[in-house]
Order: C-alpha cells, then sequence, then structure tokens
C-alpha cells in the first residue's frame, strides 16, 4: 500500500495563475482533507470530505474549491494564486475497517506563488 | 480560529527526562488526538482519546483528557534523541479537525 499520495512535491505560480493538487489514497478510507501549514503553524483545515460526494468547508476556505472525483481522490484547486497562499498543503485521510480515528497524511506540497 | 492551544510552544529537555505538553481546546470535542511531525515531513498520528476516557497509554506515552477543564496533556516518558519532533494536538468536532500551533520538543543527548 502506497498510503496517501500527493503531486506534485514542489510547485512555484506566478499570482492569479491556477492549479490543482492532487490526493489519492489506497485505504478505501470514506473521509479526506485537505490542510495547510504555514512556517511555525499547525495545521489549518480547508475542506474536507466525509465521504464519496460530499464536501464541506473548513476553517480556511476562502480561494480554494476541492473536488471529491471518487472514493480514492479528492483534489484541491487554487483558480488564481495569491502569495498568502504560499504555504505547505498535506491532505489526510481516515475511515477503514480498523483505523476509523486515525487520519494518515501525505507528505505533502510546498507551495510558493510569486 | 485553532482550537487548540499547546503550552509550551518549545521544550528541550535531556534524555532520558520525561516531556510533558498540553493541549486546551474551546467547544466539546468528539476526540482528542496527538501527532507527531519531523521537520519537513508529513504528521504522524500517535495517540487518540475519546470524550469520555480520561486516560490512555501506548508504550511511553500517556495521554490524559479533563473535559471539564477543556484540556488534555502528552506525557514522553525516558525521553529519546529521536523523539526530537513538533506535537500537535487536534480537536474533532463531527470530522472538523482543528490543530493548534504544536510544541517544539529538542531532546538532547
Amino acid at each position: 500500500n502506497a498510503g496517501v499520495t500527493q503531486t506534485p512535491k514542489f510547485q512555484v505560480l506566478k499570482t492569479g495563475q491556477s492549479m490543482t493538487l492532487q490526493c489519492a489514497q489506497d485505504m478505501n478510507h470514506n473521509s479526506m482533507y485537505w490542510y495547510r501549514q504555514d512556517p511555525g503553524m499547525g495545521l489549518r483545515l480547508i475542506y474536507y470530505s466525509a465521504s464519496e460526494g460530499t464536501t464541506d468547508k473548513g476553517e480556511v476556505p476562502n480561494g480554494y474549491n476541492v473536488s471529491r472525483l471518487n472514493k480514492r481522490e479528492f483534489s484541491l484547486r487554487l483558480e488564481s494564486a495569491a502569495p498568502s497562499q504560499t504555504s505547505v498543503y498535506f491532505c489526510a485521510s481516515r475511515g477503514g475497517p480498523r483505523a476509523w480515528d486515525t487520519q494518515y497524511f501525505g507528505p505533502g506540497t510546498r507551495l510558493t506563488v510569486l | 480560529s485553532q482550537q487548540g492551544e499547546e503550552d509550551p510552544q518549545a521544550l528541550s529537555i535531556q534524555e532520558g527526562e520525561n516531556a510533558t505538553m498540553n493541549c486546551s481546546y474551546k467547544t466539546s470535542i468528539n476526540n482528542l488526538q496527538w501527532y507527531r511531525q519531523n521537520s519537513g515531513r508529513g504528521l504522524v498520528h500517535l495517540i487518540l482519546i475519546r470524550s469520555n476516557e480520561r486516560e490512555k497509554h501506548s508504550g511511553r506515552l500517556r495521554v490524559t483528557l479533563d473535559t471539564s477543564k477543556k484540556s488534555s496533556s502528552l506525557l514522553i516518558t525516558a525521553s529519546r534523541a529521536a523523539d526530537t519532533a513538533s506535537y500537535f494536538c487536534a480537536t474533532d468536532v463531527n470530522n472538523d479537525m482543528r490543530f493548534g500551533a504544536g510544541t517544539r520538543l529538542t531532546v538532547k543527548p
């Protein structure tokens, strides 16, 4: 099992450009999450999907959109990137036969917006 | 705003000593979780304590939860240099996860 994978690992954008961050999990988990982590801070929830077909806003959803493409994949889109969106983005999943409450995190995407 | 607040922000101890980190939160929760993050890496789940539990152990980790005070503590006993990392508490309210800013633990060999 690969667990939670994220692509790309690094990205540099110019202000106003758009991009989609991809996340996939192979653990048959129901719930998936997108977080951002700014230097010296904890994670802040952007959006989450409790189950396939549903998405909900988290703490900091402005400037982002998400798509729960299927049970495996949950993408995060920046329509018009801003320097304030420079951050490390983590995807996570949870909800399986033996690990319902544990979140499993991907390695992160480091995004810089110039 | 962030739900969990860790205290202290930074902690430096010698190998073999115990490390205690505290977390306070603001609203009722389903459960509270502790995670570790090594520099530049993703988070690793350490332990979860449900709202109806008061104490939980896992190896060298001991977590307590006081829902009346809306606080939790993480104790790492007999610390090792490999325990050097940032530790975060996270509250879970119906799938809405909120993390604190973390405690940076340094264990000196």
